[in-house]
């Protein structure tokens, strides 16, 4: 089964600076998805970013982007120009392409990080 | 306009009662899950629904039952409420295919008394 860790239960940030979230998953399939949601206190999960395991260029999303570095199994999230609103919940999380019982079908996540930014 | 839409958006109730949650998606997906978050915020897969059948059951107690009358509604009933169940639970939907992202609804937050 796939796990996904996030060794940084809290970060915090400077308003206007940049921060780096972790990320590391455990996988024996070469084929994958992995993915960024964003949970702030209105509780909504978010779609923040994406990532295909087969494309080596990194995913960007305006000041998000990623860091993928697939031979050491690690998904790092990096915010640039941190604003108030990036304050927040980020969760790391795998989807399988295949698998039996469905499980391609389900993202397996971290336990997150909580973000904090400073003004 | 909301894609993904769950009611109610808080439910507290006493042990031992039967409740329920209803889900409804107007993205047009094939696929809808339901999805526990823990007071640590941990999320955990309960169900999933590809075209109205069961493809994902989580190791859930069977006080648990999910319903999905069609496509657009994956509804979630448990009986019995126990205090443990109290958390957020959120419904998500997506399109089946492979690395589709999941949307998710506002989440219910449960607490048993």
């Amino acid at each position: 089964a796939q796990t996904v860790t996030q060794s940084q239960p809290e970060m915090s940030v400077q308003e206007a600076e940049t921060v780096t979230l972790s990320c590391t998953y455990d996988t024996s399939e070469s084929d994958y998805y992995l993915f960024w949601y964003k949970q702030p206190p209105s509780r909504q999960m978010i779609l923040v970013i994406r990532q295909e395991a087969y494309k080596q260029q990194n995913a960007t999303e305006n000041r998000f982007s990623v860091n993928f570095q697939k031979a050491a199994k690690s998904f790092s999230l990096k915010i640039s120009d941190s604003q108030l609103g990036d304050a927040a919940m980020y969760f790391c999380a795998y989807r399988s392409p295949r698998g039996s019982g469905g499980s391609n079908y389900k993202l397996t996540f971290g336990k997150g990080t909580l973000l904090t930014v400073n003004p | 306009d909301t894609a993904v839409s769950q009611t109610p958006k808080y439910l507290v109730t006493q042990m031992g009662n039967d409740k329920s949650i209803k889900c409804e998606q107007n993205l047009g997906h094939d696929t809808m899950y339901w999805y526990k978050q823990d007071s640590k915020k941990f999320l955990k897969i309960m169900f999933s629904y590809n075209n109205k059948e069961l493809i994902i059951n989580e190791t859930v107690p069977n006080r648990f039952s999910p319903k999905s009358p069609d496509k657009a509604h994956l509804n979630l009933h448990i009986n019995s409420l126990e205090l443990g169940d109290s958390a957020v639970y959120f419904c998500a939907s997506s399109q089946g295919l492979a690395g589709e992202p999941l949307f998710f609804g506002p989440g219910t937050r449960l607490t048993v008394l």
